[in-house]
């Protein structure tokens, strides 16, 4: 069966520092893989998606990046974080052509 | 488009009643359509989903309805019990071709079931 891993779970950063979350798919192969962000109560913002390695398409002009080294791997970077990057980041993968995501467990990011 | 920016409504129920969450759709080349259930802290849950050339269809306690007429998909959960209680997300694949179709998000509806 196909799981998606997805850490740290929480991640308490000050202004100026830079991230990287990662992403990992396991049991499936060529997925189309997604960074999506949640503003607490609210709704879900896509900001990158990957159809394959090294291919990134961005959603939202921002202090973000996503970079996808191996086919099941996808991660989000920053250089220097900013007090409006704090969120809830979840990565997402689905089948090829097929709309169905399946999300991981999410990051709570808080930029201080 | 995209449903950041907006505050999430709120549907209240008790215990063991039927609950109704409906979601308004934009795009009318949208054929496919997706319930997500989300619990606080935790990634979206797939519920149900329906295709265009359905109506109606049923899982465990939950029927999506979809009425391409009005652009319009609800998801009614029946007997609703205290572990239901979190944000519903509904999704439509809107336009574009193949492997670039993506996902467009509605608000999200928060539930709360009373005991």
């Amino acid at each position: 069966s196909q799981t998606i891993h997805q850490w740290p779970a929480t991640l308490v950063q000050p202004v100026g520092s830079p991230l990287s979350l990662e992403c990992t798919v396991e049991g499936t192969s060529n997925p189309n893989l997604y960074w999506y962000r949640q503003a607490a109560g609210r709704g879900l913002q896509l900001l990158f998606y990957s159809v394959g390695i090294g291919q990134i398409s961005s959603e939202v002009p921002q202090n973000l990046s996503a970079s996808r080294p191996q086919d099941r791997q996808f991660i989000l970077s920053s250089k220097k974080l900013l007090l409006s990057d704090s969120g809830f980041y979840l990565c997402a993968w689905s089948v090829r052509g097929i709309e169905k995501l399946f999300f991981g467990s999410g990051t709570q990011l808080s930029v201080l | 488009g995209e449903s950041v920016g907006l505050h999430l409504p709120t549907l209240s129920v008790q215990e063991g009643d039927n609950s109704i969450i409906n979601c308004a759709y934009s795009n009318s080349a949208s054929d496919y359509f997706i319930w997500y259930k989300q619990e606080s802290g935790k990634g979206p849950q797939f519920i149900i989903d329906i295709r265009s050339n359905m109506d109606k269809r049923q899982g465990q306690r939950v029927t999506v309805l979809l009425n391409k007429t009005v652009k319009h998909l609800s998801l009614q959960i029946a007997a609703t019990q205290p572990g239901d209680s979190a944000v519903y997300f509904c999704a439509e694949n809107g336009s574009g071709a193949g492997n670039n179709r993506k996902l467009i998000w509605g608000l999200g509806t928060s539930l709360a079931v009373n005991p």
